[in-house]
């Protein structure tokens, strides 16, 4: 049974770097058969796809952050990483890790299963 | 990048009662290559990460009662729960895979009347 699992602080000043990972078991986020997301919610609100990464073809990004966000993979094969920068208040959010399985090209596909998730709050 | 639109915002349906929630694109999301729908739908509870249901817009992910059923093509799908239970009650999304980057609806809140 593959598992994700964020982890991360809970709390970030405004215009620094946010740095999450996301600890996977059950799969290896480094095989070429998926690839790996991270996806945010505002509390209340509704979903936001980040980015997404492989192996094999790297990563690839939501514009609308523009070029705020890098997802990569971390020393372990078990995890992979977001980090955020430039942060502001709209930036406080839930963020879920997830697998995606994959139905095209460049990562597009659906998403299971999730991270429960991780509420990181920008304020100073 | 592909709008999806959720309707209605919520609804609230007897014990045993049909709910149908609406999902349409802004493009269509039906790949013409294998005639596949590149959409997706989620559950999501109060506190919880949302749940696969459906993917490829009909087909019900593993462990997925078959009360969940999904429906539509091209830019209208269709999410139906056909006997509502009260483990039921969550929010659902849909979510397009067909360009990046990919995106969701707003949501629709189903509640018991």
């Amino acid at each position: 049974q593959v598992q994700l699992q964020e982890s991360g602080p809970g709390l970030v000043k405004p215009s620094e770097t946010l740095s999450l990972t996301c600890t996977v078991s059950g799969d290896s986020v480094s095989s070429d058969t998926h690839y790996w997301t991270w996806i945010r919610q505002p509390p209340g609100k509704g979903l936001e796809w980040i980015g997404s990464l492989s192996y094999s073809e790297g990563a690839n990004y939501n514009p609308s952050l523009k070029s705020r966000a890098t997802i990569s993979l971390a020393r372990s094969e078990s995890q992979f990483s977001l980090q955020l920068n430039s942060l502001t208040a709209a930036d406080t959010a839930f963020y879920y890790c997830a697998r995606v399985l994959i139905s095209g090209n460049g990562g597009r596909g659906w998403f299971d299963p999730w991270g429960q998730g991780t509420l990181v709050t920008v304020s100073s | 990048d592909i709008v999806m639109t959720q309707s209605p915002d919520s609804l609230a349906v007897s014990l045993g009662e049909r709910a149908t929630i609406n999902c349409k694109s802004s493009q269509t999301v039906l790949y013409s290559s294998n005639n596949m729908n590149y959409l997706a739908w989620y559950q999501q509870k109060p506190g919880q990460p949302p749940k696969l249901l459906i993917y490829l817009a009909s087909t019900r992910a593993p462990g997925v009662p078959d009360r969940f059923s999904g429906s539509g093509s091209g830019t209208d799908f269709t999410l139906t729960i056909s006997s509502l239970q009260a483990e039921d009650v969550a929010l659902y999304y849909c979510q397009q895979f067909y360009y990046t980057p990919l995106t969701f609806g707003g949501g629709t809140k189903v509640e018991i009347k």
